[in-house]
């Protein structure tokens, strides 16, 4: 079993849509969680970082952090077709300190 | 740009060649990594550098080594390198603590 779980896609949405995408985890001692978006031919930039459980919002986007399913949640409000990118969690804590552990990232398509 | 620089940004190389990929931060981070990412698989971590020191070597074959003269700077030495190598190797960095990685664009390698 992967440490972390995350669905590969392809997700494809109509420009406007809610966008739900979720990663599962099995390490109960990851205390901080993060998304990455990634476009094409670049390295993942931060999108969202959280810490413990409970909810985030910037802007069009939310993250969600429920610790007892050992689930996480980001979801894209108005998703535009700029949101299309491959979208990584990671997360730390616990025996592995600051370094992250990756899902593999689950690619977003969001179409005029 | 990230503040994280790669260079060069593409490379192919022959599996005698010997080659040097090149990562430079200057945001005064402690941190800096090497992953490598290959289509359809999660982010491989490869090294670790903590104040200039290797702390983490995830089982990287010996074609691959590493040198990081000074914390700003991190490089990834290539010699005879397989087809399987080919994929996107990225640098990142963070500070100290658990606030996330800011990555560069990476090294797009083929080996043929």
């Amino acid at each position: 079993q992967k440490e972390v779980e995350q669905d590969p896609g392809p997700l494809s949405v109509p420009e406007g849509a809610i966008v739900s995408l979720n990663c599962t985890y099995s390490n109960s001692a990851f205390q901080y969680f993060m998304w990455y978006r990634q476009y094409s031919r670049k390295g993942p930039e931060l999108l969202m970082y959280t810490y413990s459980s409970g909810n985030k919002e910037d802007g069009r986007f939310t993250a969600q952090v429920d610790k007892s399913s050992k689930y996480i949640s980001l979801f894209i409000r108005d998703s535009q077709p700029s949101d299309s990118a491959t979208y990584l969690c990671a997360m730390s804590g616990g025996n592995a300190g600051n370094m992250l552990t990756f899902g593999g990232g689950t690619r977003l398509m969001v179409k005029p | 740009e990230t503040g994280v620089t790669q260079t060069p940004r593409h490379l192919v190389m022959g599996m005698t060649n010997k080659k040097s990929l090149k990562c430079e931060q200057h945001l005064g981070h402690n941190a800096m990594y090497w992953y490598k990412q290959s289509a359809k698989k999660p982010l491989e971590l490869m090294f670790v550098y903590n104040f200039k020191e290797q702390t983490e070597n995830n089982s990287v074959p010996s074609r691959f080594s590493p040198e990081c003269p000074n914390s700003s700077h991190l490089f990834l030495h290539l010699h005879t390198l397989q087809p399987e190598d080919s994929a996107l190797y990225l640098c990142a960095s963070s500070p100290q603590g658990a606030e996330g990685y800011t990555f560069g664009s990476g090294t797009r390698l083929t080996v043929v």
